[in-house]
């Protein structure tokens, strides 16, 4: 299965700071999404960019979307605290069976210090 | 808002024992999703279903089994567990592949 693969995979900044992670997938995409983790619960859906979009905005979020280069980035302005949490970008998949379903990188790990 | 409930938030069970975890979601989506979660490894696709009584494997389908019976509630069985199904389980569901809702995981410690 292709994969969309985060980086960095860690990330410390202060509060205040704007946070960048990339994303960077194999083939083909109908979207791409982005995922937020707080430790140890379960994942929240941030954002969705079409594949003939470019840019999207969503409060301090903004994501780009390059489809040339099969990349994508998640900025976060005007970091806080709170924003402390693993994101993951995730991309569609057709399976075999002809469903769709999302498959996730690896995640990056922000964390905010205040 | 959808909510997606997961029924255990810790589970222990020992080698061998049949496990069962449940999902339950309220907002009538068709899809529902079964992942599991390691360090390293990011989140892993076991199994899918996208209706009443209709299943997929993921890329992970082994030692798992799954059921849905009703549209609200798919169940994610571990036939014989073994130490390394120990995992952070996650549920999802979706009317499509545009935004999952995510359960709040099961911690699962295989003895």
């Amino acid at each position: 299965s292709q994969q969309g693969e985060e980086d960095p995979q860690a990330l410390s900044i202060q509060e205040g700071e704007n946070a960048t992670m990339n994303c960077s997938y194999k083939t083909s995409i109908n979207n791409l999404q982005w995922y937020r983790q707080n430790s140890g619960r379960g994942l929240v859906h941030l954002i969705l960019i079409r594949s003939n979009e470019r840019e999207k905005h969503s409060g301090r979020l903004r994501v780009t979307l390059d489809t040339s280069k099969k990349s994508s980035s998640l900025l976060i302005t005007a970091s806080r605290a709170a924003d402390t949490a693993s994101y993951f970008c995730a991309t569609d998949e057709l399976t075999q069976g002809g469903s769709e379903k999302l498959v996730f990188g690896k995640g990056t790990k922000l964390t905010v210090n205040p | 808002d959808v909510k997606v409930t997961q029924s255990s938030r810790y589970l222990v069970k020992r080698t061998g024992e049949k496990v069962f975890l449940e999902c339950v979601q309220d907002m009538d989506h068709e899809n529902m999703f079964w992942y599991r979660q390691d360090p390293g490894l990011g989140l892993r696709l076991i199994y899918f279903s996208y209706d009443v009584k209709m299943k997929e494997k993921g890329d992970i389908p082994e030692g798992y089994s799954v059921s849905r019976e009703k549209k609200e509630r798919f169940s994610l069985i571990l036939e014989s567990a073994s130490t390394n199904q120990t995992s952070m389980y996650l549920c999802a569901s979706s009317l499509s592949a545009y935004g999952y809702t995510f359960g709040s995981g099961t911690r699962l410690t295989v003895v």
